[in-house]
């Protein structure tokens, strides 16, 4: 168990639908990053959060959006759903922003399938 | 959570021979390097990571190899035992900014018993 939870771990929806995924990092984490896993593309990595402050963005569509909140729970909200946004959503935090090592801990992902 | 069926390379290995796993990286300006293991049903875990200033890297029963003229990682992994079956993948980021990490497509491990 790496201390970060995920919730839901399966979601179903329709195309056109928004859904919200939720992140609770491991205690005293204040980084939190996002990752989408594919079967074609792997894992991607969508966004970062720093102690409610967004630190960087990758590959993620103008369609979603996140936040952390100060209570350092982060969500993915993800709207206008299309077929192809049926992946793996993981999330994973992390202790620190630089310096000599960031081990970041994964949660257990949440499955979202969109029909 | 669970692990997609991700069309990988496989790498199939006899129980207690070594394993070797590559990765290619493609932005020569990283400087810190991770592999992570995923396990079925559950997500990436870390094993072991290596600064851009070092060519090797030894942790319990793994290696990391670092080449960055070509740039290439490997894991090698000693002993392969049947619980290091798996799909590992090489992460590339900057040392000094963890903001952004790019993971690569991964490899499929299947040791036989």
């Amino acid at each position: 168990d790496s201390g970060v939870t995920q919730t839901p771990k399966h979601l179903i929806t329709a195309t056109g639908q928004r859904v919200t995924l939720r992140c609770s990092p491991r205690s005293g984490d204040l980084s939190v990053y996002w990752y989408q896993q594919s079967l074609d593309q792997g894992l991607q990595f969508l966004i970062q959060y720093y102690n409610g402050e967004e630190r960087a963005k990758g590959n993620i569509l103008e369609r979603f959006s996140a936040q952390q909140f100060p209570d350092l729970h982060s969500e993915l909200n993800l709207s206008s759903l299309e077929l192809g946004d049926s992946a793996l959503y993981f999330c994973a935090s992390s202790s620190r922003t630089s310096g000599t090592r960031n081990e970041q801990f994964f949660g257990p992902g949440t499955r979202l399938t969109v029909l | 959570g669970e692990s997609v069926g991700l069309h990988l390379p496989t790498l199939s290995v006899q129980e207690g021979d070594n394993s070797i796993i590559n990765c290619a990286y493609s932005n020569s300006a990283s400087d810190y390097f991770i592999w992570y293991k995923q396990e079925s049903g559950k997500g990436p875990q870390f094993i072991i990571d290596i600064r851009s200033n070092m060519d090797k890297r030894q942790g319990q029963r793994v290696t990391v190899l670092l080449n960055k003229t070509v740039k290439h990682l490997s894991l090698q992994i000693a002993a392969t035992q049947p619980g290091d079956s798996a799909v590992y993948f090489c992460a590339e980021s900057g040392l000094y900014n963890f903001n952004k990490f790019y993971f690569g497509s991964g490899t499929k491990l299947n040791v036989k018993p």
